[in-house]
């Protein structure tokens, strides 16, 4: 099983509907994120947690939203959004502190029609 | 303002001959440097890291160089092989700033049987 779980894999959902993304790590780690990744563009940083805090928002619009319940679960919870947020969301975990490579999930593939 | 740059989208080498990937960063409070490999529908894995106290790290086929001065680190792998295909992110982080993780574009990298 791989350390960092995100699920669905796959997301379809119209504009007007709520759903939400999940992460979960297993590998004790205390920093969690989100990272956005659309075509021909650069991994691209949204939300940083460390130790279950939001230290990082890097201008993200409010229809995308983090919860962090501990520090092993990270969601990200979606709401009106745009066709333009279609993208591969990938949820990464990491030990801040120390110079570690982050771990990664397999990431959810979002269409927003 | 992107701080990790990787100004060849696209790469294409022999199998068994050498493949050279380049990345560029602008931010001078980076100390650890990072290279992903990524597969179609997954997300990065983890590759080899350098740390800004070295100049080279090698594991096997893949050497990652880091040039200081000229805020420039390279990932050789050789023999390259088929299975090397993939997109290759470059990424940057610094232990001051929490830890997380600044990508690059990304190179695809195909190797040619």
């Amino acid at each position: 099983e791989t350390g960092v779980t995100q699920t669905p894999r796959h997301l379809v959902m119209g504009m007007t509907n709520k759903k939400s993304l999940k992460c979960e790590q297993h590998l004790g780690h205390n920093a969690m994120y989100w990272y956005k990744q659309s075509a021909k563009k650069p991994l691209e940083l949204m939300f940083v947690y460390n130790f279950k805090e939001q230290t990082e928002n890097n201008s993200v619009p409010s229809r995308f939203s983090p919860e962090c319940p501990n520090s092993s679960h990270l969601f990200l919870h979606l709401h009106t959004l745009q066709p333009e947020d279609s993208a591969l969301y990938l949820c990464a975990s990491s030990q801040v502190g120390e110079n570690t490579e982050a771990f990664f999930g397999q990431g959810t593939r979002l269409t927003v029609v | 303002d992107q701080q990790v740059k990787q100004n060849s989208p696209s790469l294409s080498v022999q199998e068994g001959r050498i493949s050279i990937l380049n990345c560029d960063y602008t931010n001078s409070m980076f100390d650890y440097f990072l290279w992903y490999k990524k597969y179609p529908a997954e997300g990065p894995t983890f590759l080899i890291s350098i740390s800004s106290i070295k100049d080279k790290n090698e594991d096997g086929r893949f050497t990652v160089f880091l040039n200081k001065s000229a805020k420039h680190l390279s990932l050789h792998i050789v023999p390259s092989q088929p299975g090397d295909s993939a997109v290759y992110f470059c990424a940057a982080s610094a232990k001051s700033n929490t830890g997380k993780l600044i990508f690059g574009q990304g190179t695809t990298l195909q190797v040619k049987p």
